[in-house]
């Protein structure tokens, strides 16, 4: 069964540093990956997601995460933080579900704070 | 821009009580989810629903639990008998097509605090 693992449930960075958030995963098989983000109050939102084609996902707002198969990370990362970046971040895996179709797994999520 | 809207954003209850929240999908989805998040801890796969039935269902949703799609826009979970532990943020989801590539599109959320 796949599972994902958050390495961090807070990170805090400097407005204008990088952005490191970590996520590995354990399966057997090459999986598809995505990371979400949830403001405060608001939904999650697809940042983006890794299914099998290019090993470096191009998100939105700047962010990109990178899968590593010989790591089994899909580490999320953003060059410069920026004060509207700080939310949760949840790493998602599927897993199959009895009925044949997929379950999402979510990581614990990662809490991001942007000081500036 | 569509979005997935849920009602009421919060709704206290008495332990013992039944609870229905609401949610309204994007009107061209057709695969709908429920999930949860117990406050502090991660979020948690509820139920999936497809053509009128559910297709994939977790552990947590037990006889208690039950979903419906009573009309053309509005998906609904309703608890029986709230327990203190199903406290939690309850989120909708909606998504177009088949498979897990396509993007799910999350609503808002409904906190439920049963006392």
């Amino acid at each position: 069964a796949q599972s994902v693992t958050q390495l961090d449930s807070h990170v805090s960075v400097s407005e204008g540093t990088p952005v490191l958030l970590r996520c590995n995963y354990s399966s057997s098989y090459s999986p598809s990956l995505f990371w979400y983000v949830q403001h405060p109050n608001k939904g999650l939102q697809l940042l983006l997601k890794y299914t099998s084609a290019a090993t470096l996902v191009k998100g939105i707002n700047g962010f990109e995460a990178e899968f590593k198969k010989s790591e089994t990370s899909f580490h999320l990362t953003k060059p410069s933080a920026h004060m509207s970046d700080a939310a949760e971040y949840f790493c998602v895996a599927p897993q199959g579900g009895a009925g044949g179709s997929y379950i999402p797994t979510f990581g614990r999520g990662t809490s991001l704070i942007v000081h500036p | 821009e569509p979005e997935v809207t849920q009602t009421p954003s919060h709704q206290v209850t008495q332990m013992g009580q039944e609870v229905i929240l609401r949610c309204v999908p994007i009107s061209n989805h057709l695969y709908f989810y429920w999930y949860r998040q117990i406050l502090g801890q991660k979020v948690e796969f509820l139920v999936s629903f497809y053509n009128n039935e559910i297709s994939e269902k977790s552990e947590i949703f037990d006889d208690q639990f039950s979903v419906e799609r009573p009309d053309g826009s509005n998906f609904t979970l309703k608890i029986r008998s709230t327990k203190l532990e199903d406290s939690a943020m309850y989120f909708c989801a909606s998504k177009k097509g088949q498979g897990f590539t396509g993007e799910q599109f999350f609503g808002p959320g409904t906190r439920l605090t049963v006392l």
